[in-house]
């Protein structure tokens, strides 16, 4: 079954860091453009970040600098380093996989349970 | 870039069609084809509804069709289904690399 799974999410101080990871299964991470978006509570969606096949790294501008994508390819894992948190990062992360793993189509078909950070102290 | 504008909510009877709009600029879906659409029931993960502007994915119902004008794109829903009733949500390709989703849309189906 196709499907991608996230964890490490929690309740981190502001200023502090946290690594999120999303494991999949059913395809390989590092043949398809892989993404992060983020959902605050009660608010709309977000793209934060897109790894491509090749492993170029693209970032939004409002995590641009703080945030980090990776994967490791022996693990068929998905990363996001996220550094100097703050409370406009609380939300739901979800990882999730382009529709198209040829040439990017900026559409999501798979997408994890997303998991959820909190910044405060 | 600043978030695609959709209207909060849009309501229909069972049977009926519904049409949820989307407008950008010129940066975004009036300049790319790569339009899509999303639905999210509560506490739960968004799905892919249309993407590419009318492409629909295997298993989603040709009840919910796509389309663009210019910066507009618009979702419709034909016989409208209670299990329709979600948040919805369109994206579009901004150019340098970059996604950006609409404020969506709450779907009643009365």
């Amino acid at each position: 079954e196709v499907q991608l799974v996230e964890s490490g999410g929690g309740l981190v101080q502001p200023g502090g860091s946290l690594r999120l990871s999303c494991a999949a299964s059913g395809f390989t991470v590092s043949s398809n453009y892989m993404n992060w978006v983020r959902q605050a509570p009660g608010k709309g969606l977000e793209w934060v970040s897109v790894i491509y096949p090749g492993g170029s790294t693209f970032y939004a501008d409002s995590v641009k600098g703080r945030f980090i994508i990776s994967r490791d390819n022996s693990k068929n894992t998905l990363y996001l380093q996220m550094n100097s948190l703050g409370a406009e990062d609380t939300a739901v992360y979800y990882c999730a996989r382009d529709v198209a793993a040829a040439v990017v189509r900026w559409a999501f078909d798979i997408w994890g349970q997303g998991t959820m950070v909190t910044v405060s102290s | 870039q600043s978030a695609l504008t959709q209207p909060p909510s849009a309501s229909g009877s069972p049977g009926q069609s519904v049409t949820i709009s989307c407008t950008g600029t010129t940066s975004d879906v009036g300049g790319y084809n790569f339009v899509s659409w999303y639905q999210q029931h509560p506490d739960k993960a968004p799905k892919l509804m249309i993407y590419e502007v009318s492409k629909r994915p295997s298993g989603v119902p040709d009840r919910f069709s796509g389309s663009k004008s210019g910066n507009t794109a618009s979702l419709t829903v034909s016989g409208l289904q209670a299990e329709d009733e979600a948040d919805y949500y369109c994206s579009s390709y901004a150019g340098s690399i970059k996604e950006v989703f609409g404020g969506g849309t709450k779907l009643t189906v009365l």
